[in-house]
């Protein structure tokens, strides 16, 4: 089924600790998203890469960092995690502004990320 | 940069009643306000969405209207049933960005 896949689905980290998020959409989507999601605070963006080869700061991008790998791959990175991004984290993908009408996104499954 | 209010918080309707959440919007360069409603350990899905040069959009039991002057847009749905119980949230892109800024969320529980 078209969509996005990301990996892991959880995963429990030590402070200090480093993991990589993974992300793949196969919609030929131009754009790709970082959200973390926390109770109460919505959906808030970290990363976001408008087409291959670039990427730009989002609301929380501290602690952060994204490779956007080929046009069907982004990756978070988490180099030292810490308590606070203990958070729900959603890939997202969409058409790009000026090449749709509507650029909806479609969002990935999510991980669910502990940090201790 | 964009706010995006979203209002309540909660909302809790019979099965059968309509139920309604509405968003407020900054920024007047924004022409695309999509609503997406998330289930219990899901990703959020996009369920409507609808363009500045619009003022509703309708897709069965669900609609969205569009007040450009007064920055405000919001989600009807009618003959709500159990199933449409999940949280909603409304968004609108930052300015002439591709990102979006998304509203808090709305728990909709709708009682059978």
């Amino acid at each position: 089924n078209a969509g996005v896949t990301q990996t892991p689905k959880f995963q429990v980290l030590k402070t200090g600790q480093s993991m990589t998020l993974q992300c793949a959409q196969d919609m030929n989507h131009n754009s790709m998203y970082w959200y973390r999601q926390d109770p109460g605070m919505g959906l808030r963006l970290i990363y976001y890469s408008a087409s291959e080869g670039t990427t730009d700061k989002g609301e929380v991008p501290n602690g952060y960092n994204v490779s956007r790998l080929n046009k069907r791959e982004f990756s978070l990175r988490l180099e030292s995690a810490a308590p606070s991004q203990t958070s729900v984290y959603f890939c997202a993908s969409s058409a790009t502004r000026g090449e749709a009408n509507n650029y909806g996104y479609t969002f990935g499954s999510g991980t669910r990320l502990t940090v201790v | 940069g964009e706010n995006v209010e979203q209002h309540p918080s909660t909302l809790s309707v019979q099965e059968g009643d309509s139920a309604v959440i509405k968003c407020t919007y900054s920024d007047s360069a924004s022409n695309y306000f999509p609503w997406y409603k998330q289930e219990l350990g899901k990703g959020p899905q996009l369920i409507i969405d609808i363009r500045s040069n619009v003022g509703e959009k309708k897709d069965q039991r669900i609609a969205v209207t569009l007040n450009k002057t007064a920055k405000h847009f919001s989600l009807h749905i009618t003959e709500t049933q159990p199933e449409d119980s999940a949280v909603y949230f409304c968004a609108a892109p930052l300015g002439f960005r591709n990102d979006m800024r998304f509203g808090a969320g709305t728990r909709l529980t709708v009682k059978p």
